[in-house]
Parts: structure tokens; C-alpha cells; sequence
């Protein structure tokens, strides 16, 4: 069974830094590409990150250029998103999810607030 | 950026009725390959998104054939026939063709 189980959220201060972390089960982690996609509260549904399945490209939206970092360290199934320069738009539940978008994680929730 | 419109916002619908979704987008999602990549999710209460078709008219695994996906080009429709109460939630179109990825603002789904 396939799992995707993210951590790392809270609430930070504007301006601050947050590294989630989403841990892979039930599939070969390496040989997948890996998305980031955020939902702000009562809000759709916003794609931010790619990573390819050898780390050799990334993507990323242009409302996180700049700020955000996607990497994946095939040894412990983990894919990764480090958030610098957190703004109060950046709140939202972020979901990790595979390469088809057809497995997604349960969300952790990230608030960014004064 | 692709532009996904979505409508309705929200449909009411009894048990064991059809309902359809409308899914337009701002270009053609005919990628080079010749495959359209364009996607059926749910959003059940309190959940994550849930896949349900792939490349417009491909259930997802363990799918109910009650979902069926079809279009073409930049106008696709989700149709759900004999609607149960599990089916409630918000359905996303969502378009894989280019980058970055983009989804529709979504259609709720309530049960009369």
C-alpha cells in the first residue's frame, strides 16, 4: 500500500524558514518524480514543486521561486521542501504527492502569522 | 499558465441521480506526445484529494465505473451516474500537460 505521510508544519512568523519533510512507503521512492501542492484554507488546490526521480531537474511555480527548495534523499524515501522568506500567503495545507498525482499524502498545515 | 474553468461551482443532486461537470481550458491539452493529460479528482470532507481519472478518460485504480471522463482538446466533462453518499465533496479538473500544473477552482458536491 502506497503512503505518503508529511511532517514539519506549524505556525512561524513572517519572514522565517520551515522544512517539511513527506517519508515513502509502499512503492520505489527512486524511481518516481515527486510534487509539492499547497490549498490556502477554504481555498483550491496550487502546485508549487517538482522533482525529478534522480534529483537531475526541478520545477517550481512562480509564487515560490526563489524561496522554496524541493530535494529528495533517495536512501531514506523522503522528499523534502525547505521554505525561506515564509510569507502570511504562503499558510496553507501542503500535500506531497507522486509523479502522476495519483497518490497523495495527508497534508500537513502551515501557518504563517505574527 | 493554463487557465482551468470549471463549472458549476456547486450541484445538488439525490441519491441514485447523474450529475455532470464542466472542465474548460485556456489552450489545447493535446501535449506533444499526443496524449491529454487531464485529470478527475475528489476532495471528500476533512480528506486529500483523491484521483479518479487519468488522461481524460482512464479510471484510476479501485475507481467505480459510476465516474466516466471524456472531451478532448480544451473541453472535458466528469459524469457521475447513480450517485452515492460517498460522493460528496469538491471535484478538481486538473491539467498535466505543461508546467506549471493547474487546477480547476472546483465544483461541490452535495446530496439532496
Amino acid at each position: 500500500e502506497v503512503q505518503l505521510v508529511e511532517s514539519g508544519g506549524g505556525l512561524v512568523k513572517p519572514g522565517s524558514s520551515l522544512k517539511l519533510s513527506c517519508v515513502a512507503s509502499g512503492f520505489t521512492f527512486s524511481s518516481y518524480g515527486m510534487h509539492w501542492i499547497r490549498q490556502a484554507p477554504k481555498k483550491g488546490l496550487e502546485w508549487i514543486a517538482l522533482i525529478y526521480y534522480d534529483s537531475s531537474n526541478k520545477y517550481y511555480a512562480d509564487s515560490v521561486k526563489g524561496r522554496f527548495t524541493i530535494s529528495r534523499d533517495n536512501s531514506k524515501n523522503t522528499l523534502y521542501l525547505e521554505m525561506n522568506s515564509l510569507r502570511s500567503e504562503d499558510t496553507a495545507m501542503y500535500y506531497c504527492a507522486t509523479y502522476g498525482l495519483d497518490y497523495w499524502g495527508q497534508g500537513v498545515m502551515v501557518t504563517v502569522s505574527s | 499558465d493554463v487557465v482551468m474553468t470549471q463549472t458549476p461551482v456547486s450541484l445538488s443532486v439525490s441519491l441514485g441521480g447523474q450529475v455532470s461537470i464542466s472542465c474548460r481550458s485556456s489552450q489545447s491539452l493535446v501535449h506533444n506526445n499526443g496524449n491529454t493529460y487531464l485529470s478527475w479528482y475528489l476532495q471528500k470532507p476533512g480528506q486529500s484529494p483523491q484521483l479518479l481519472i487519468y488522461k481524460v478518460s482512464n479510471r484510476f485504480s479501485g475507481i467505480s465505473d459510476r465516474f466516466s471522463g471524456s472531451g478532448s482538446g480544451t473541453d472535458f466533462t466528469l459524469k457521475i451516474s447513480r450517485v452515492e453518499p460517498d460522493d460528496l465533496g469538491v471535484y478538481y479538473c486538473g491539467q498535466g500537460t505543461q508546467y506549471p500544473l493547474t487546477f480547476g477552482s472546483g465544483t461541490k458536491l452535495e446530496i439532496k
